[in-house]
């Protein structure tokens, strides 16, 4: 059984920085693209970056480019988000989700998600 | 980037109806694109893949179709566990992109 486990939210003042980890488990880390969708509370979904296989490879959406980067520990089955500059749009629920297959496709996988508030 | 507008906004109808969902691209997407059903508290579930491909475990009365730039989703007859929120999601282009999300709600 899939499974992934994100941790590192918390509150933290605006220009802070964060970082996440999602532990996956159930499927072979290595071959699968994964990413990072967040949730602002009340709102819709939003894709904030995906990262290959061999994490040779990362897309950013705009809103995060230049502030946030996406890593992954292929030795620990590891998915990672450094987040800086933080700002209060950044304030949401921050999931990992595993693709269906390459890069680029829909997330068959979702973790429950860590809280990211972002507030002075 | 692309943008998905999904209409409605909100759907209101009763167990036993037929729930039409559509999601429409502001330029083609081809065949890539998803549908997830999100549920209050929970996680977004992988319902519908490349347009019309159903995902492991989903049931039949669940149905996608379109191309291009206009995309349906298809409830055949809501049970109750199915009233919740809907987004579309394209994979067709960086950066990839959600829907604003329809609720079909209990009449």
């Amino acid at each position: 059984e899939v499974q992934l486990l994100e941790s590192g939210g918390g509150l933290v003042q605006p220009g802070e920085s964060l970082r996440l980890s999602c532990a996956a488990s159930g499927f072979t880390f290595s071959t699968y693209a994964v990413d990072w969708v967040r949730q602002a509370p009340g709102k819709g979904l939003e894709w904030v970056s995906s990262i290959s296989g061999s994490g040779r490879s990362t897309y950013y959406a705009d809103s995060v480019k230049g502030r946030f980067t996406t890593s992954r520990d292929n030795s620990r089955n590891t998915l990672y988000l450094q987040m800086k500059n933080l700002r209060g749009e950044d304030t949401a629920l921050y999931y990992c989700a595993k693709g269906r297959t390459s890069l680029s496709t829909p997330f068959d996988s979702w973790g429950q998600g860590t809280l990211v508030t972002v507030s002075s | 980037e692309i943008v998905l507008t999904q209409s409605p906004a909100t759907l209101s109808l009763s167990p036993g109806e037929r729930a039409t969902l559509s999601c429409r691209a502001s330029q083609s997407v081809s065949s890539y694109l998803a549908w997830y059903q999100q549920k209050p508290g929970q996680t977004p579930r992988l319902l519908i893949y490349d347009a019309s491909n159903r995902a492991t475990g989903v049931p039949a009365r669940f149905s996608g179709s379109g191309s291009g730039t206009d995309f349906t989703l298809t409830i055949s007859s809501l049970e109750p566990e199915d009233f919740a929120v809907y987004y579309c999601q394209q994979c067709s282009n960086w950066p990839l992109t959600f829907g604003g999300g329809t609720k079909v709600e209990i009449k």
